[in-house]
Protein backbone atom coordinates (compact mmCIF):
# COMPACT_ATOMS: atom_id res chain seq x y z
CA UNK A 1 0.00 0.00 0.00
CA UNK A 2 1.08 3.91 -0.40
CA UNK A 3 2.05 5.78 2.25
CA UNK A 4 4.30 7.73 4.69
CA UNK A 5 6.47 5.52 7.11
CA UNK A 6 7.72 7.46 9.66
CA UNK A 7 10.31 5.35 12.61
CA UNK A 8 11.06 4.76 15.04
CA UNK A 9 7.30 5.20 16.67
CA UNK A 10 8.66 6.10 19.87
CA UNK A 11 12.11 7.03 20.85
CA UNK A 12 13.75 7.82 23.99
CA UNK A 13 17.21 10.23 23.95
CA UNK A 14 19.64 11.70 27.02
CA UNK A 15 20.07 15.55 27.15
CA UNK A 16 23.02 16.38 24.66
CA UNK A 17 22.43 13.77 22.21
CA UNK A 18 21.72 14.40 18.25
CA UNK A 19 18.87 12.17 17.02
CA UNK A 20 17.54 11.28 13.76
CA UNK A 21 13.78 10.20 12.72
CA UNK A 22 13.01 8.41 9.66
CA UNK A 23 10.09 9.46 6.53
CA UNK A 24 9.86 7.44 3.85
CA UNK A 25 7.43 7.99 1.10
CA UNK A 26 5.90 5.56 -1.52
CA UNK A 27 3.56 7.88 -3.09
CA UNK A 28 6.15 9.57 -5.35
CA UNK A 29 5.09 12.85 -3.97
CA UNK A 30 7.42 15.41 -4.66
CA UNK A 31 7.05 18.09 -1.40
CA UNK A 32 8.00 16.13 2.03
CA UNK A 33 7.43 18.60 5.33
CA UNK A 34 8.18 17.97 9.23
CA UNK A 35 5.81 19.21 11.84
CA UNK A 36 6.26 19.02 15.66
CA UNK A 37 3.12 18.79 18.10
CA UNK A 38 2.81 19.71 21.68
CA UNK A 39 0.16 18.37 23.67
CA UNK A 40 -3.07 20.13 23.38
CA UNK A 41 -1.46 22.17 20.92
CA UNK A 42 -1.98 22.32 16.76
CA UNK A 43 1.01 21.80 14.47
CA UNK A 44 4.06 23.98 14.01
CA UNK A 45 6.17 23.65 10.10
CA UNK A 46 9.83 22.72 11.12
CA UNK A 47 10.89 22.07 7.64
CA UNK A 48 9.51 21.29 4.44
CA UNK A 49 11.24 20.54 0.72
CA UNK A 50 9.75 20.73 -2.44
CA UNK A 51 11.55 19.03 -4.52
CA UNK A 52 15.03 16.27 -4.32
CA UNK A 53 18.18 18.36 -2.72
CA UNK A 54 16.23 21.77 -2.11
CA UNK A 55 14.48 22.38 1.37
CA UNK A 56 13.29 25.28 3.10
CA UNK A 57 13.43 26.46 7.14
CA UNK A 58 9.52 26.38 7.96
CA UNK A 59 8.38 28.54 11.40
CA UNK A 60 10.53 26.75 14.52
CA UNK A 61 13.59 25.22 12.41
CA UNK A 62 15.98 26.47 15.04
CA UNK A 63 17.85 22.95 16.93
CA UNK A 64 16.61 20.95 13.40
CA UNK A 65 18.54 19.79 10.46
CA UNK A 66 17.18 17.82 7.20
CA UNK A 67 18.52 16.06 3.69
CA UNK A 68 16.52 15.26 0.93
CA UNK A 69 19.23 13.29 -1.03
CA UNK A 70 15.94 10.88 -2.64
CA UNK A 71 12.69 11.88 -3.19
CA UNK A 72 11.40 9.26 -1.25
CA UNK A 73 13.24 10.10 2.37
CA UNK A 74 13.10 13.29 4.63
CA UNK A 75 14.99 12.10 7.96
CA UNK A 76 14.40 15.39 10.02
CA UNK A 77 17.73 14.78 12.98
CA UNK A 78 16.66 16.65 16.95
CA UNK A 79 20.66 18.25 17.20
CA UNK A 80 21.54 18.74 21.12
CA UNK A 81 20.36 22.98 20.01
CA UNK A 82 17.08 22.47 20.58
CA UNK A 83 16.18 23.24 23.74
CA UNK A 84 12.92 21.40 24.56
CA UNK A 85 13.01 18.65 21.83
CA UNK A 86 9.87 16.18 23.92
CA UNK A 87 7.48 16.63 21.52
CA UNK A 88 5.07 14.59 18.80
CA UNK A 89 6.99 14.75 15.43
CA UNK A 90 4.85 14.64 11.77
CA UNK A 91 6.47 13.99 8.49
CA UNK A 92 3.82 14.67 6.05
CA UNK A 93 3.78 14.55 1.67
CA UNK A 94 1.71 16.15 -0.86
CA UNK A 95 1.80 15.57 -4.94
CA UNK A 96 3.76 19.12 -5.49
CA UNK A 97 3.78 22.51 -3.85
CA UNK A 98 1.28 23.83 -5.99
CA UNK A 99 -1.50 21.75 -5.14
CA UNK A 100 -4.57 21.95 -3.63
CA UNK A 101 -3.36 21.32 -0.29
CA UNK A 102 -4.29 17.63 0.24
CA UNK A 103 -1.45 16.63 2.56
CA UNK A 104 -0.50 12.55 3.63
CA UNK A 105 0.74 11.92 7.02
CA UNK A 106 2.65 9.31 8.30
CA UNK A 107 1.65 8.35 12.27
CA UNK A 108 3.99 10.43 14.07
CA UNK A 109 7.26 9.80 16.12
CA UNK A 110 7.30 10.31 19.93
CA UNK A 111 10.82 11.99 21.11
CA UNK A 112 10.98 12.10 24.79
CA UNK A 113 14.20 13.48 26.51
CA UNK A 114 15.12 12.01 29.43
CA UNK B 1 -2.94 33.17 5.49
CA UNK B 2 -6.01 34.21 7.18
CA UNK B 3 -6.56 33.04 11.13
CA UNK B 4 -9.38 30.90 11.93
CA UNK B 5 -11.70 30.44 14.95
CA UNK B 6 -12.78 27.13 16.17
CA UNK B 7 -15.10 26.09 19.21
CA UNK B 8 -12.59 24.42 21.75
CA UNK B 9 -14.93 21.75 22.16
CA UNK B 10 -18.36 19.90 20.87
CA UNK B 11 -20.47 16.40 21.68
CA UNK B 12 -22.59 14.70 19.20
CA UNK B 13 -24.18 11.76 19.54
CA UNK B 14 -23.81 8.72 17.44
CA UNK B 15 -25.76 8.83 14.50
CA UNK B 16 -27.01 12.72 14.47
CA UNK B 17 -25.09 14.73 12.23
CA UNK B 18 -22.06 16.87 13.51
CA UNK B 19 -21.97 20.46 12.37
CA UNK B 20 -18.95 21.75 13.28
CA UNK B 21 -18.36 25.82 12.41
CA UNK B 22 -15.55 27.59 11.65
CA UNK B 23 -14.76 31.66 11.35
CA UNK B 24 -12.59 33.13 8.92
CA UNK B 25 -13.38 36.51 8.58
CA UNK B 26 -10.07 37.71 7.30
CA UNK B 27 -10.00 35.14 4.48
CA UNK B 28 -9.16 36.58 1.31
CA UNK B 29 -10.45 35.74 -2.87
CA UNK B 30 -7.43 33.36 -3.17
CA UNK B 31 -7.13 31.29 0.21
CA UNK B 32 -8.94 27.66 0.26
CA UNK B 33 -10.84 26.02 3.71
CA UNK B 34 -9.36 22.93 4.52
CA UNK B 35 -10.78 20.68 6.76
CA UNK B 36 -8.87 17.92 8.37
CA UNK B 37 -8.89 15.63 11.78
CA UNK B 38 -6.72 14.09 14.27
CA UNK B 39 -7.54 11.05 16.05
CA UNK B 40 -5.83 10.76 19.19
CA UNK B 41 -1.64 10.29 18.87
CA UNK B 42 -2.31 9.95 14.94
CA UNK B 43 -1.49 11.88 12.26
CA UNK B 44 -3.81 14.44 10.55
CA UNK B 45 -6.19 12.84 7.98
CA UNK B 46 -7.31 15.43 5.11
CA UNK B 47 -10.97 15.83 4.73
CA UNK B 48 -12.46 18.16 2.58
CA UNK B 49 -11.80 21.56 0.93
CA UNK B 50 -13.35 24.02 -1.07
CA UNK B 51 -13.30 27.60 -1.85
CA UNK B 52 -16.58 29.13 -2.74
CA UNK B 53 -18.75 26.63 -3.30
CA UNK B 54 -20.48 24.17 -1.12
CA UNK B 55 -18.42 20.24 -1.58
CA UNK B 56 -19.74 17.24 -0.61
CA UNK B 57 -17.23 13.85 -0.58
CA UNK B 58 -17.47 10.61 0.70
CA UNK B 59 -16.58 11.47 4.42
CA UNK B 60 -18.01 14.83 4.74
CA UNK B 61 -19.89 18.04 3.69
CA UNK B 62 -18.39 21.87 3.37
CA UNK B 63 -20.98 24.52 3.67
CA UNK B 64 -19.16 27.69 2.94
CA UNK B 65 -21.12 31.27 3.46
CA UNK B 66 -21.58 33.20 0.78
CA UNK B 67 -19.53 35.90 1.94
CA UNK B 68 -17.09 33.54 2.97
CA UNK B 69 -16.20 34.54 6.27
CA UNK B 70 -17.31 31.26 7.92
CA UNK B 71 -17.89 27.77 7.34
CA UNK B 72 -19.85 24.30 8.39
CA UNK B 73 -18.02 21.00 8.26
CA UNK B 74 -21.16 18.54 8.47
CA UNK B 75 -20.67 15.08 9.53
CA UNK B 76 -23.84 13.86 7.90
CA UNK B 77 -24.20 10.32 10.47
CA UNK B 78 -21.46 10.65 13.34
CA UNK B 79 -20.08 7.32 14.93
CA UNK B 80 -18.06 6.55 17.52
CA UNK B 81 -14.84 6.25 15.23
CA UNK B 82 -15.15 9.99 14.11
CA UNK B 83 -14.55 11.39 17.65
CA UNK B 84 -11.00 13.24 16.92
CA UNK B 85 -9.83 17.16 16.84
CA UNK B 86 -10.72 18.61 13.89
CA UNK B 87 -8.87 21.28 12.53
CA UNK B 88 -10.26 23.87 10.03
CA UNK B 89 -7.69 25.90 7.73
CA UNK B 90 -7.16 28.26 5.27
CA UNK B 91 -4.38 28.69 2.71
CA UNK B 92 -3.48 29.96 -0.62
CA UNK B 93 -3.29 27.69 -3.47
CA UNK B 94 0.61 26.97 -4.23
CA UNK B 95 1.57 27.89 -0.95
CA UNK B 96 0.69 24.09 1.15
CA UNK B 97 4.39 24.60 3.13
CA UNK B 98 1.96 27.47 5.17
CA UNK B 99 -0.36 24.97 6.17
CA UNK B 100 -1.01 26.21 9.55
CA UNK B 101 -3.18 24.25 11.69
CA UNK B 102 -4.26 25.78 15.15
CA UNK B 103 -5.82 23.93 18.10
CA UNK B 104 -8.76 22.59 16.33
CA UNK B 105 -12.27 21.33 17.67
CA UNK B 106 -12.28 18.14 19.51
CA UNK B 107 -15.79 16.60 19.00
CA UNK B 108 -16.43 13.56 21.19
CA UNK B 109 -19.28 11.11 19.73
CA UNK B 110 -21.01 9.42 22.62
CA UNK B 111 -23.70 6.43 22.57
Amino acid sequence: DGGITQSPKYLFRKEGQNVTLSCEQNLNHDAMYWYRQDPGQGLRLIYYSQIVNDFQKGDIAEGYSVSREKKESFPLTVTSAQKNPTAFYLCASSIDRVNTGELFFGEGSRLTVL
Amino acid sequence: DAKTTQPPSMDCAEGRAANLPCNHSTISGNEYVYWYRQIHSQGPQYIIHGLKNNETNEMASLIITEDRKSSTLILPHATLRDTAVYYCIVRVAGTASKLTFGTGTRLQVTL
